[in-house]
């Protein structure tokens, strides 16, 4: 059974840096056509994706907030860290981090894992 | 404002077909990359309907079927079901942008 789950604060000051984990069963990081995502949610809004790392380390990151994201994984593979700096209230949502494949070159990625997301509230 | 537009809300009653747009342009779906769809059940995440234009996942109901041509693609739901009632999202690869990119989702209602 597939299960990604994720971690970390619930509540961050602005300017701050938010560190989230997920934490992957089930789910190997070390075969080609897979990768991890992180996707955010703010509340009653569209999804918006953030990041991905695949099993050989490339990573690719959302162009506007490229300069505030890091993803990076552990050697086991088993868990996937996003840090997120400077902070702002319209970061306030939901993360997810979901496993994706890919079956014909990977910007055609789609997600059939899903954590059950962390709300991240962004407030001084 | 998202590169892929779907229509706010579809409704329909039990037992309809009811069918879900998701329009882009030549930086995403006329290009060839795959569109995929996703259901959110309210207040959970969301789940993989469809992959690669037309493919279902083990698991996922046959009223559900995916199609895509030019701009476009479609989620058509056949059958409604009360516990259709979500919000839907399609998901594909913008080249402009370089961002796998979401549409803005569409809240299916079951009169």
């Amino acid at each position: 059974q597939i299960t990604l789950k994720e971690s970390g604060p619930t509540l961050v000051k602005p300017t701050q840096t938010l560190t989230l984990t997920c934490t992957l069963s089930g789910f190997s990081l070390s075969s080609s056509g897979v990768t991890v995502g992180w996707i955010r949610q703010p509340p009653g809004k569209a999804l918006e994706w953030l990041a991905l790392i695949f099993h050989d380390d490339r990573k690719r990151y959302r162009p506007s907030l490229k300069s505030r994201l890091s993803i990076m994984k552990d050697t086991s593979t088993t868990q996937v860290v996003l840090t997120m700096t400077n902070m702002d209230p319209v970061d306030t949502g939901t993360y997810y981090c979901a496993g994706g494949r890919y079956n014909t070159g990977y910007y055609q990625i789609f997600f059939d894992a899903w954590g059950q997301g962390t709300l991240v509230t962004v407030s001084s | 404002q998202s590169e892929l537009t779907q229509p706010p809300s579809v409704s329909g009653a039990p037992g309809q077909r009811v069918t879900i747009s998701c329009t882009g342009g030549s930086s995403n779906i006329e290009t060839g990359y795959h569109v995929h769809w996703y259901q959110q059940l309210p207040g959970k995440a969301p789940k993989l309907l469809i992959y690669d234009n037309t493919n279902r996942p083990s698991g996922v109901p046959d009223r559900f079927s995916g199609s895509k041509s030019g701009t476009s693609a479609s989620l058509a739901i056949t059958g409604l079901q009360a516990e259709d009632e979500a919000d839907y999202y399609c998901q594909s690869f913008d080249d402009t942008l370089t961002v796998w990119v979401f549409g803005g989702g569409t809240k299916l209602t079951v009169l």
